[in-house]
Formats: structure tokens, sequence, C-alpha cells
């Protein structure tokens, strides 16, 4: 099974600033199949970046994902109150696990 | 309106049996993969099942394989997750999720809001 990790736990920053989420394999993702989520509390996870970099439809142009083999990133170009939530990445290019989340809260 | 809306989560004791079902609206049903994905009450995600269009491939988590079953009924535009020998460690919600409509990519753009299922004597 693919181990993914997530760093940091936990990210402090303001309104306006960047935030850097970092995903790492356990070994090669396939394809770079990764995925990034973002879930609020009581709600579903919304998918954000498929494919490491593909944007979802509707998702705003500030969010883009980079990275390959077995380091990838989310980069939140500048951040919106409506962005702090918790932040999962996925990869699915051997089965499919999760990374165990980062929490971006507001500083 | 587009959703997923689960039903059929509840209290079971260790062993006993569980029978999720999700209804999908809004789209249509039988062109796309579905999978569960569970997540205990403030802590991260776990890919449960996946089933493909039709039904007849599907795949399982280690930790599930042998005890759970997933299945679809596109006439009824409904997903099912039949759970058997339930353990304490598969208390969670259950999410259904629905695999986005682009070939060879298993991530997830649709998700239901979850049931939960408490395992627990």
């Amino acid at each position: 099974e693919i181990v993914l990790t997530q760093s940091p736990g936990t990210l402090s920053l303001s309104p306006g600033e960047r935030a850097t989420l970092s995903c790492r394999a356990s070994q090669n993702v396939r394809n770079n199949y990764l995925a990034w989520y973002q879930q609020k509390p009581g709600q579903a996870p919304r998918l954000l970046i498929y494919g490491t970099s593909s944007r979802a439809t509707g998702i705003p142009d500030r969010f883009s994902g980079s990275g390959s083999g077995t380091d990838f990133t989310l980069t939140i170009s500048r951040l919106e109150p409506e962005d702090f939530a918790v932040y999962y990445c996925q990869q699915y290019g051997t089965s499919r696990t999760f990374g165990q989340g980062t929490k971006l809260e507001i500083k | 309106e587009v959703q997923l809306v689960e039903s059929g989560g509840g209290v079971v004791r260790p062993g006993g049996s569980l029978r999720l079902s999700c209804a999908a609206s809004g789209f249509a049903f039988g062109d796309y993969g579905m999978s569960w994905v569970r997540q205990v009450p403030g802590k991260g995600l776990e890919w449960v099942s996946a089933v493909n269009w039709n039904g007849g491939h599907t795949d399982y988590a280690d930790s599930v394989r042998g005890r759970f079953t997933i299945s679809r009924d596109n006439a009824r535009n409904s997903l099912y997750l039949q759970l058997n020998t339930l353990r304490a460690d598969d208390t969670a919600f259950y999410h259904c999720a629905r695999k986005i409509e682009v070939p060879w990519h298993n991530a997830f753009d649709l998700w239901g809001q979850g049931t939960m299922v408490t395992v627990s004597s």
C-alpha cells in the first residue's frame, strides 16, 4: 500500500498569504495520479485538483498543484477567508489511498 | 439537483451486518464509476471499495476485502455496500462518491454527506 504523508499537520496563515501544502508518497505514484480535496467542518470533501495539476470544474485558479514521483504540492496563491479548511491528498495510481490531512487555520 | 444521499447506517454489534444504500439523482448514474469512502469523525479519509459503471468490476481495500460487498442497480440509480462481520474499527461515516468523468482518473468529484455506522456491544 502506498502511504501518503502530508505536512505540515497544521498551517497557520493570514488571508492574502500564500499557502504551500506537501504530500509525500512512500513509493512512486504511477502516472502522477494524485488528487487534492478540501473539507470544511460538517461538509463532504470537495475535489480541487486531479492528475497532480488539473483543476476540477469550478475551482478558482488560485489553487494549483505540482509535483511528480513521490513529492507533490498544493499551492494556494492568495488565501481567501473561505480557504481555511482541512486538505487531503489522494493517490490513485495503485489502488487508492489518502493522506492524513493538513489543517489550514487562520493565524 | 445533482446529489448523492446515503442511508442505512446505524448501531450494530460486533460480528453483525448492515446494508448501506446511496441514492443518486440529477445525473446519468449508469455512466459513472462509484466508490465508498469512510471517515472516522474528526479523522481522515479511507477508501473502502469501488465499482465500475456496469458493476462488472469491483475493488476493495485490504481492510474490508472478504467482509464487504459493493453493488449497484443502475435502473434504480442506486449504489449499495453490504457490511458483514463488522468490527469496532469499522465505525465511521460512510460516504458514497462519484468517480470523475475523465478516463483513467479515479478521483471523486461528487460526494454524499455520509451515513454513520457504529459497531459497539
